[in-house]
């Protein structure tokens, strides 16, 4: 299995609260990314990693925003959280962008109230 | 952007082989078909990707239709284990820039394992 640890991996908070995901690899991939998971949308493109300090928006990047200080850890935060933003978040790794397979972390399940 | 579709759910019994359909008929020169799955409360797990010719490995095999714009999930031998939602997506293997190629996970097809 990949090297890849989310945490934490449980986490109610209030609206209006700061919030942040870490997502950590052993792996040394260069590409690191954020999705989120809910009933109905499948799994949905927040941001991404193609490098240290390297990052770009993705499907659904509103609210949330990302800092990748080095290879191994990449951060999501939600500035400000809402409701909408009850979620389960999953962090993927590849060796590689296009074409090539990406690992998934375990996830983390975020409850906003 | 290159979609596919697939059966919202299938079931099989234990012990027996799953052929998982997926349809992909604006598939481009470039994309290679992926396929992954979702055991429940788990994250994805890769199982397979291939471009032109049908592909073996431990969990799977994939074929590929001639024209590219259907493949198959194979499982040999259905296990309890291996219900789970199963996506297959497109990856675009061209490389003309850094920025994401926007892989478009759908709902997937949920696959029932029956003992």
């Amino acid at each position: 299995d990949a090297g890849i640890t989310q945490s934490p991996r449980h986490k109610v908070t209030e609206t209006g609260t700061p919030v942040t995901l870490r997502c950590h690899q052993t792996e040394n991939h260069r590409y690191m990314y954020w999705y989120r998971q809910d009933p109905g949308h499948g799994l949905r493109l927040i941001h991404y990693s193609y490098g240290v300090k390297d990052t770009d928006k993705g499907e659904v990047s509103d609210g949330y925003s990302v800092s990748r200080s080095k290879t191994e850890d990449f951060l999501l935060t939600l500035e400000s959280a809402t409701s909408s933003q009850t979620s389960v978040y999953f962090c993927a790794i590849s060796e590689h962008d296009r074409g090539n397979e990406q690992y998934f972390g375990p996830g983390t399940r975020l409850t906003v109230t | 952007d290159a979609k596919t579709t697939q059966p919202n759910s299938m079931e099989s019994n234990e012990e027996e082989p799953v052929h998982l359909p997926c349809n992909h008929s604006t598939i481009s020169g470039t994309d290679y078909i992926h396929w992954y799955r979702q055991l429940p409360s788990q994250g994805p797990e890769y199982v397979i990707h291939g471009l032109t010719s049908n592909v073996n490995n431990r969990m799977a095999s994939l074929a590929i239709a001639e024209d590219r714009k259907s493949s198959t999930l194979i499982l040999h031998r259905a296990t309890l284990r291996d219900a789970a939602v199963y996506y297959c997506i497109l990856r675009d293997v061209f490389s003309g820039k850094t920025s994401y190629d926007k892989v478009i996970f759908g709902p997937g097809t949920s696959l029932s394992v029956i003992p």
